[in-house]
C-alpha cells in the first residue's frame, strides 16, 4: 500500500515536444508528492512538488497535475530539451510512527532527441 | 551553498568485509536519510535519523547499522558484505522534521568483489 507506480519506464521525445510521466498511488495518507530529477552519477534533485489540496502546479516548463480522487499525478515537461534527458522519479511522502518516509516510483528514463 | 557531502565517493571491498560510509548533512538540517540504489533501480529507503535518534527504518539488512552523531553527521556501517550490496548509497538531509524536500548527496558507490 506504500507503493508508488510510475510509467512509462522509458520515454523518447523530440526536442520541443511534451514529455508526460504518470504516477499512481493507493495510500491516502501520502501528504506530499515531489518529483526528482537524476542525472547519471548524481544524486536525485528536487524538481517540483505538490500537496494534495492543489490540482496543478507549474514552474517554468514543468507542470504537475494532481487528481486526488483518482490517486494519480503526472509530470508534464513542455518544450522538452536535450538537457532534460535524465531519469525522473515521482515520489510520495507518508508519516509513520517514527517520522516521515519518502517512497520513490521506479523511475522514467527520458531521452530528448535533438 | 553547502550541499550534502558523502565519503568516500567510491569504495571497493571483498565479500565478507566491512565498509563504512559517511554523510555530512547541510548545516542546520536535522534529519538524515540513507537510500540504496541498485543499477537502473529507484532509491530504496534504508533508515533515517531525526535529531540523532533513529526515526524510521526501511529495507535495511540486519548486517547494516547506522547512527547520527552529535554534530549531525551520519555513518552507515555495512558488515559481512555480499555481492548484492554493490550499489550507490545516497544520503539525503532535510530541514525540520516536517519538511518534504530531500537534498541528496552525490552518493557513495560501493563495489563488492
Amino acid at each position: 500500500q506504500q507503493q508508488v507506480k510510475q510509467s512509462p519506464q522509458s520515454l523518447i521525445v523530440q526536442k520541443g515536444g511534451i514529455s508526460i510521466i504518470n504516477c499512481a498511488y493507493e495510500n491516502t495518507a501520502f501528504d506530499y508528492f515531489p518529483w526528482y530529477q537524476q542525472f547519471p552519477g548524481k544524486g536525485p534533485a528536487l524538481l517540483i512538488a505538490i500537496r494534495p489540496d492543489v490540482s496543478e502546479k507549474k514552474e517554468g516548463r514543468f507542470t504537475i497535475s494532481f487528481n486526488k480522487s483518482a490517486k494519480q499525478f503526472s509530470l508534464h515537461i513542455m518544450d522538452s530539451q536535450p538537457g532534460d534527458s535524465a531519469t525522473y522519479f515521482c515520489a510520495a511522502r507518508v508519516v509513520n510512527t517514527g517520522g516521515f518516509k519518502t517512497i520513490f516510483g521506479a523511475g522514467t528514463r527520458l531521452f530528448v532527441k535533438a | 551553498a553547502a550541499g550534502v557531502i558523502q565519503s568516500p565517493r567510491h569504495l571497493i571491498k571483498e565479500k565478507r568485509e566491512t565498509a563504512t560510509l559517511k554523510c555530512y548533512p547541510i548545516p542546520r538540517h536535522d534529519t538524515v536519510y540513507w537510500y540504496q540504489q541498485g543499477p537502473g533501480q529507484d532509491p530504496q529507503f534504508l533508515i533515517s535519523f531525526y535529531e540523532k535518534m533513529q526515526s524510521d527504518k526501511g529495507s535495511i539488512p540486519d548486517r547494516f547499522s547506522a547512527q547520527q552523531f552529535s554534530d549531525y553527521h551520519s555513518e552507515l556501517n555495512m558488515s559481512s558484505l555480499e555481492l548484492g550490496d554493490s550499489a550507490l548509497y545516497f544520503c539525503a538531509s532535510s530541514l525540520d522534521w516536517g519538511s518534504g524536500e530531500l537534498f541528496f548527496g552525490e552518493g557513495s558507490r560501493l563495489t563488492v568483489l
